[in-house]
């Protein structure tokens, strides 16, 4: 009864393979995202999107491409894996109708790139 | 260009003292203030927010102030227990439908039994 899962919760991988991390929200939110918290611990969205279309995109590589099959499912790949890409993953949820809106997020996905 | 600092990386205090965790933020476009509390190895998870056009908000023993002149917010608990210690980060959002949120750096809680 996970209000936002994500999945795998830790991820070693060695440089130049393609990876996927999945998420899912129960809580039928219409806005998911994707967060990444590097080694300096900051918190920067990457990516959201809006009932499945994508609406912030900020500055990330196009190696990594988020796909939404569903206003429940937001998944990132990432191709071609680099050493700078480990850090912490972190999907989460809102509901944005009607403006400000609290963010749910899921356990996070500790990437490693070896 | 970090649009939300928090310039204390970490705060100790004793039981039942008050924490006072502050935040500020450089974006006049910001109206929408959350506090988030993060645990090792989990997800952060939501606390407490305010809109610009309050000063002040209370759950419990969670109260958040806003001074939108200083662009200052600041979170105090009272009283402080053992199970706040934790790593707190403030986050501001502009009204809008994309939710965005920019998130400081976080300070670290230490509540002494």
């Amino acid at each position: 009864d996970t209000a936002v899962s994500q999945t795998p919760k830790y991820l070693v991988t060695q440089m130049g393979n393609d990876k996927s991390i999945k998420c899912e929200q129960n809580l039928g939110h219409d806005t998911m995202y994707w967060y990444k918290q590097d080694s300096k611990k900051f918190l920067k969205i990457m990516f959201s999107y809006n009932n499945k279309e994508l609406i912030i995109n900020e500055t990330v590589p196009n190696r990594f491409s988020p796909k939404s099959p569903d206003k429940a499912h937001l998944n990132l790949h990432i191709n071609s894996l680099e050493l700078g890409d480990s850090a912490v993953y972190f999907c989460a949820s809102s509901r944005t109708e009607g403006g400000w809106a609290e963010a749910f997020f899921g356990q996070g996905t500790r990437l490693t790139v070896v | 260009d970090q649009q939300v600092k928090q310039n204390s990386p970490s705060l100790s205090v004793q039981e039942g003292r008050i924490s006072i965790l502050n935040c500020d933020y450089t974006n006049s476009m910001f109206d929408y203030f959350l506090w988030y509390k993060k645990y090792p190895a989990e997800g952060p998870t939501f606390l407490i927010s305010i809109s610009s056009i309050k000063d002040k908000n209370e759950d419990g023993r969670f109260t958040v102030f806003l001074n939108k002149s200083a662009k200052h917010l600041s979170l105090h608990i009272v009283p402080s227990q053992p199970g706040d210690s934790a790593v707190y980060f403030c986050a501001a959002s502009e009204s809008s439908n994309t939710g965005k949120l920019i998130f400081g750096q976080g300070t670290t809680l230490q509540v002494k039994p």
